[in-house]
């Protein structure tokens, strides 16, 4: 299993950026994925879910603003992040719902929202 | 949202200790419990899932336990290589969250 981030930088706070995650290993088609965040020297905090079948769920702090999807075809997730704020700067993983929550998860990709 | 508290926030044991940290989460989350290492500078690896079961890989120093709202991760013997910081994942309703962790250093 291995899955990989693209997409952060600095972005100035009220613009958009789009995260990637690719996968291989596994059927992507087959597993549910999430998007979660760690705020520098700060804890982990859950973002956004996509199942097989693409039914999602957010997190209250980007629900509006975040949109994740998948194209099965090229094994990869995404993550939409629109009218960004200082408080989303964190780095996002990817991570795969396989037999348990979470158990791979990417190397991450850092995102800095600043003026 | 279903709160996670962990503790303690900070740890210091040396090589050989039984070390413990617990997660008490503000309601029942039967045995949807996960527990994670990160060492500094990369990702989350997952070691214990559904509170009990050792994932694949881990060594059997690592042991967790609970069930409802009280979780505890125990490790029998701390390596150097233990050195990380530990988080508790609830996976039992939306949305998920996390514990705040908890950083383990050696003495």
């Amino acid at each position: 299993v291995q899955l990989v981030e693209s997409g952060g930088g600095l972005v100035q706070p009220g613009k958009s950026l789009k995260l990637s995650c690719s996968a291989s290993g596994f059927t992507f088609s087959s597993y549910g994925m999430h998007w979660i965040r760690q705020a520098p020297g700060k804890g982990l905090d859950w973002v956004a879910y996509i199942s097989s079948s693409s039914g999602t769920v957010y997190a209250d702090a980007v629900k509006g603003r975040f949109t994740i999807s998948r194209d099965n075809a090229k094994n990869t997730l995404y993550l939409q992040l629109n009218s960004l704020k200082s408080e989303d700067t964190a780095i996002y993983y990817c991570a795969r719902r396989g037999a348990t929550e979470a158990d791979y998860w990417g190397q991450g990709v850092m995102v800095t929202v600043s003026s | 949202d279903i709160q996670m508290t962990q503790s303690p926030s900070f740890l210091s044991a040396s090589v050989g200790d039984r070390v413990t940290i617990n997660c008490k989460a503000s309601q029942n989350i039967n045995r949807y419990l996960n527990w994670y290492q990160q060492k500094l500078g990369e990702a989350p690896k997952l070691l214990i899932y559904n509170a009990n079961s050792l994932q694949t890989g881990i060594p059997s120093r690592f042991s967790g336990s609970g069930s409802g709202t009280d979780f505890t991760l125990t490790i029998s013997s701390l390596q150097p290589e233990d050195v990380a910081t530990y988080f508790c994942l609830q996976h039992n309703s939306w949305p998920r969250t996390f514990g705040g962790g908890t950083k383990l250093e050696l003495k």
